[in-house]
């Protein structure tokens, strides 16, 4: 079983506020992602994340920011939250082998609800 | 990264064996293929990978022709629990020696109904 946690699991929250999405994993990955899903919708990536002090944007935009401070965390922000953010969050990270195809593991998400 | 097309949805019955196929025409030399299986509320998770040929385990099997411009999942014996999304990832999973890793793009999808 991965060991990659997220939380909250689920969170409803007014506009404006600032909340802070949480992901670690005890795996060593030295990559991790953020995806964004709306119900019954395909999945987009966000951020993503190379290793400690590296992020990047995904191919969505998104109003949310990363930091990626220590291996294992890698928190996503949104500073003020509107309703247009509701949506799941799916964190996820993968490790680097070099000679073969990884495997990305995923978190359980975090259902993010704006009123 | 190449781009995948897969069927939006497929219906299927209990105890079947289902067959879910995924073009990638511009796969690249060190692409690798992953299917994911994801469950309403839930992660995606992994069900298998390959490169070419044909690779099994417990789950599932996955066929790779020779050119790699397609690929097929196949599921033995549905069940009821196998009703799932599931994902065909093609793209470079490595990280790789210059840095420049890789990201995953999932694309949108084969939604397997299994009926009793």
């Amino acid at each position: 079983e991965a060991d990659i946690y997220q939380t909250p699991r689920y969170l409803v929250i007014g506009t404006g506020k600032k909340i802070t999405l949480e992901c670690s994993q005890t795996m060593g990955h030295d990559k991790m992602y953020w995806y964004q899903q709306d119900p019954g919708m395909e999945l987009h990536l966000i951020h993503y994340s190379y290793g400690v002090n590296s992020t990047e944007k995904g191919d969505l935009s998104s109003e949310s920011t990363v930091s990626r401070i220590r291996t294992e965390h890698f928190p996503l922000t949104l500073e003020s939250a509107r309703p247009s953010h509701t949506s799941q969050y799916l964190c996820a990270s993968s490790d680097k082998d070099g000679f073969s195809g990884n495997t990305i593991y995923f978190g359980e998400g975090s259902w993010l609800t704006v009123v | 990264l190449a781009k995948t097309t897969q069927p939006i949805s497929m219906d299927s019955y209990e105890g079947q064996e289902v067959n879910i196929t995924c073009s990638h025409n511009n796969i690249a030399t060190n692409d690798y293929i992953t299917w994911y299986q994801q469950f309403p509320s839930q992660g995606p998770r992994f069900i298998i990978q390959g490169y070419k040929t044909k690779v099994t385990n417990e789950v599932a099997s996955l066929f790779i022709p020779a050119d790699r411009k397609s690929s097929t999942l196949s599921l033995p014996r549905v069940s009821l629990s196998d009703t799932a999304v599931y994902y065909c990832l093609v793209g470079l999973l490595l990280f790789l020696i210059y840095n420049q890793g890789g990201k995953l793009i999932f694309g949108q999808g084969t939604e397997l109904s299994v009926k009793p």
